[in-house]
């Protein structure tokens, strides 16, 4: 498998601008996790999906975060407009729970590094 | 609210000293403790724990849970230049899957 692919892997954009980012997570894996990292907030998930439904979004910072699953294989997280404190490094994660929840393990992705200028 | 803190937020060892990482947590519902090494990319999976007292090990790596003091360590033996890294330290809270990561640990590790 080849594990959990995302992309851009950077993405350098102006402010005002739609920023959309893709997360394609192993297969079978029933849960997916977006986080974002920044040096002075480390690791901050910001919305997790379970069977593609979202589960929980308290983490997203405003409006201007959306998040979507159309399908199994697929999430995208967008934001618009992306303003200069957005930037940081995003990863999608996947887990292999198999319909009980938490087995607590995450495969992440090598995440997608956003500068907004 | 539910928290994981690490400490020390950096450490600078040489090669063959032995290093402790800590994690304290306070959540609600805890189900597991994880520790992920962090080089230049993504997070990678070392140890998850799930009871008091149980030790587990790989290789030069060990680590521990107290679930009545809450909290859990990492050691590394005879540390090398490889190991230096950041090392994250998150709680799984309640039967959703959710991992709340602490700061991380930032290892330098000299020759």
């Amino acid at each position: 498998d080849a594990g959990v692919i995302q992309s851009p892997r950077h993405e350098v954009t102006e402010m005002g601008q739609e920023v959309t980012l893709r997360c394609k997570p192993i297969s079978g894996h029933d849960y997916l996790f977006w986080y974002r990292q920044t040096m002075m907030r480390g690791l901050e998930l910001l919305i997790y999906f379970n069977n593609n439904v979202p589960i929980d979004d308290s983490g997203m910072p405003e409006d201007r975060f959306s998040a979507k699953m159309p399908n199994a294989s697929f999430s995208t997280l967008k934001i618009q407009p992306s303003e200069p404190r957005d930037s940081a490094v995003y990863f999608c994660a996947s887990s292999p729970t198999s319909g009980r929840a938490g087995t607590g393990e995450l495969f992440f992705g090598e995440g997608s590094r956003l500068t907004v200028l | 609210e539910d928290k994981v803190v690490q400490s020390p937020l950096s450490l600078v060892v040489h090669e063959g000293d032995t290093v402790t990482l800590n994690c304290s947590y306070e959540v609600t519902n805890f189900r597991s403790l994880l520790w992920y090494k962090q080089e230049k990319k993504a997070p990678t999976f070392l140890f998850m724990l799930t009871s008091s007292g149980i030790e587990k090990k790989s290789g030069r790596l060990s680590s521990i849970l107290d679930k009545k003091e809450l909290f859990s360590i990492l050691n590394i033996t005879a540390t090398q230049t490889g190991d230096s890294a950041v090392y994250l330290c998150a709680v799984e809270s309640g039967n959703t899957g959710k991992l709340i990561f602490g700061q991380g640990t930032t290892l330098q590790v000299k020759p």
